[in-house]
Formats: structure tokens, C-alpha cells, sequence
């Protein structure tokens, strides 16, 4: 069974700190993705990663940057969190090309106080 | 526009039929998608659709696609309790380095017993 692992359900940091939220998968998938999930407005893409230190931004990148320096992880970091930042964050992996399956991990709730 | 739109909820008995609606937006979408998250958890894959397939049936489960209108349904026949969750569509989009999914707002949908 694919897995993906998120290394924090629940985080509370303060404005301003610098916030690593870190995914694992253990599939050898290529893509890599950052969402975030807000009542009434679905799931928004952040960023993404078709490869080893290879980046797009998604719909959404303002405030946040990634990194992906292993094949099998991918994290998300925001620089200087701020409370607009609150939300659930989702990481997704799947195969590259079209029509696979995105796997989804469990999310991490962050709260910014 | 951008946007791929759903009904934010919906709320049926035990034992009828459930019918979730999706609009989505790029008449060159190949695959479109249908999510299912269980409270507390993230996305999982409950079932897609070729785009060039009016129709599909898997089990209790039943995709319509209206590729004149762009859209999408979901009908899950003999709803149960444990089909409670928030249900997302999702449209391909493709171009860039690899193809993305865009996600709708999710509907919610709530099966009282």
C-alpha cells in the first residue's frame, strides 16, 4: 500500500516563526504536491515536484517556499508565518504522467497565533 | 472561469439515493475525478472517469459526465451512514512539466439515520 506521512497532525506556532511541515512517501513517485484545504474553498494548490530539486508553484505560492532534495520527501516551509497561514495542510504523491492517482497524507492542521 | 464548483452541502436519509453535481472548467480535461475525505483524514480516490465515457459504474457508485456542459455527478445509490464525508471533484489540467488537478470546493455530504 502507497504511504504518505506528514510528520505533524497538529501544529500551533506564533506569527512571525519559520514553520517546516515535512511529507514522506514511500512509493519511488515522482510528483509531489503542497495543498491547502479551506472551508468553502476546496483544496489549492501550492507547490509542486515533478523531481529531485525541481519546483513549480502552484496557484497559491505567495509565503511559502519548498524543498525537495531526496526523491521520497518533500517539505513545505513558511519563511515567516503569519495568521492568514492557518489552515490544513495536505501533501499528495503519485506517478508522473496523466491519470495516476494522486495519494493523499493525513494533514497537518496548522494554527498561527 | 477557474473555478470547478460544487454545492457546499447536501443532506439525504439512510437508504436513498445521494447525487453530488460538479462544474468544472477545461473541456480538455482526460480524466476527471471523484475524492471522498472522511473526517479527520485525507483524500482518497473513490473513483474517475475517462473523458471520453459518458458513464460509469462501479458497484453502488455511478459517474455521469456532460462534456457539452462540463459536467459531473456523482450518484451513490443506498447511502449509508458510513458515506458521510466531504466529497471532491477534480479536473485535469495539463501543461508545464506535469499535469495538476484542480479541485472543487468539496461538498459535504451528511446521511442521517
Amino acid at each position: 500500500d502507497v504511504k504518505v506521512t506528514q510528520s505533524s497532525r497538529y501544529l500551533v506556532k506564533r506569527t512571525g516563526e519559520k514553520v517546516f511541515l515535512e511529507c514522506v512517501q514511500d512509493m519511488d513517485h515522482e510528483n509531489m504536491f503542497w495543498y491547502r484545504q479551506d472551508p468553502g474553498l476546496g483544496l489549492r494548490l501550492i507547490y509542486f515536484s515533478y523531481d529531485v530539486k525541481m519546483k513549480e508553484k502552484g496557484d497559491i505560492p505567495e509565503g511559502y517556499s519548498v524543498s525537495r532534495e531526496k526523491k521520497e520527501r518533500f517539505s513545505l516551509i513558511l519563511e515567516s508565518a503569519s495568521t492568514n497561514q492557518t489552515s490544513m495542510y495536505l501533501c499528495a504523491s503519485s506517478l508522473l504522467g496523466v491519470g495516476y492517482e494522486q495519494y493523499f497524507g493525513p494533514g497537518t492542521r496548522l494554527t498561527v497565533t | 472561469g477557474e473555478d470547478v464548483e460544487q454545492s457546499l452541502f447536501l443532506s439525504v436519509r439512510e437508504g436513498d439515493s445521494s447525487v453530488i453535481n460538479c462544474t468544472y472548467t477545461d473541456s480538455s480535461s482526460t480524466y476527471l475525478y471523484w475524492y471522498k475525505q472522511e473526517p479527520g483524514a485525507g483524500l482518497q480516490l473513490l473513483t474517475y472517469i475517462f473523458s471520453n465515457m459518458d458513464m460509469k459504474q462501479d458497484q453502488r457508485l455511478t459517474v455521469l459526465l456532460n462534456k457539452k456542459d462540463k459536467h459531473l455527478s456523482l450518484r451513490i445509490a443506498d447511502t449509508q451512514t458510513g458515506d458521510s464525508a466531504i466529497y471532491f471533484c477534480a479536473e485535469t489540467k495539463h501543461g508545464g512539466a506535469t499535469n495538476k488537478l484542480i479541485f472543487g470546493t468539496g461538498t459535504l455530504l451528511a446521511v442521517q439515520p
